[in-house]
C-alpha cells in the first residue's frame, strides 16, 4: 500500500459526459501527479501540482482539467468524454516534486461507452 | 521513437535466472527511475538513479546509467515467479519543459 488513495476504483459512463476523479496523496507529500495509461498510448504524464499550484503540464487535453486543494487532495475533471478516453488514470504523489520518488495510487479505471 | 523506450518488449525466463532490461532516452535528464507494475495495478517504485550516478543496487536489483549513451539497464538477479510484471523506466527532465516521461515497458514473465 503506497498511501495514495484514489476514488472511485471503477467508473462507467457515456460519451459526452463529465466525470471527476479524486486523489489523496500520502501524508506529508506536497506534489500530486496525474497519468493516463491506455493500451495504445502507454503511460502518459498529464499534469503535476505542487502545494496547490500547477507545476508541470504534459499531454493533457483541453477537455481535461485538474486542481489541488488546500488540504492537498487533487481532482482530475474529464469532460465531453470520448470512447478514446477509456483508460486507467493514476495519481501519484511525492514529497517535493523536484526530482524525487513518486508513489502511485491504485488507479481509476474509466470506461466510456 | 519515444523518449524512454525499453528493450526487450517482452522477456520470458526460468526462475533463478537473471533478467536484464534496457531503457534508452533522448533528452538530458535529472534522474531516471524504474517502476514495476503488476497487471492493471498501480506502479511500484523500485529504484532512482541520479544523473551523476553510474550504478545503484537495491536487494536483487542493479541499475546502471550511462548518460553518454542515454541509456540505463535494470538487472534482476535470481528471479522469482513473483517478479512477473511489467517494468518501466521513467525520466525526469527539465530540458525544454519540466516533465516526466515513462517508457513503453518490458513485460517480464518468470516461469516456475
Amino acid at each position: 500500500d503506497s498511501g495514495v488513495t484514489q476514488t472511485p476504483k471503477h467508473l462507467i459512463t457515456a460519451t459526452g459526459q463529465r466525470v471527476t476523479l479524486r486523489c489523496s496523496p500520502r501524508s506529508g507529500d506536497l506534489s500530486v501527479y496525474w497519468y493516463q495509461q491506455s493500451l495504445d498510448q502507454g503511460l502518459q504524464f498529464l499534469i503535476q501540482y505542487y502545494n496547490g499550484e500547477e507545476r508541470a503540464k504534459g499531454n493533457i487535453l483541453e477537455r481535461f482539467s485538474a486542481q489541488q486543494f488546500p488540504d492537498l487532495h487533487s481532482e482530475l475533471n474529464l469532460s465531453s468524454l470520448e470512447l478514446g478516453d477509456s483508460a486507467l488514470y493514476f495519481c501519484a504523489s511525492s514529497v517535493e516534486g523536484l526530482w524525487d520518488t513518486q508513489y502511485f495510487g491504485p488507479g481509476t479505471r474509466l470506461t466510456v461507452l | 521513437s519515444q523518449q524512454g523506450e525499453e528493450d526487450p518488449q517482452a522477456l520470458s525466463i526460468q526462475e533463478g535466472e537473471n533478467a536484464t532490461m534496457n531503457c534508452s532516452y533522448k533528452t538530458s535528464i535529472n534522474n531516471l527511475q524504474w517502476y514495476r507494475q503488476n497487471s492493471g495495478r498501480g506502479l511500484v517504485h523500485l529504484i532512482l538513479i541520479r544523473s551523476n550516478e553510474r550504478e545503484k543496487h537495491s536487494g536483487r536489483l542493479r541499475v546502471t546509467l550511462d548518460t553518454s549513451k542515454k541509456s540505463s539497464s535494470l538487472l534482476i538477479t535470481a528471479s522469482r515467479a513473483a517478479d512477473t510484471a511489467s517494468y518501466f523506466c521513467a525520466t525526469a527532465s527539465s530540458s525544454g519543459t519540466y516533465k516526466y516521461i515513462f517508457g513503453t515497458g518490458t513485460r517480464l514473465k518468470v516461469l516456475a
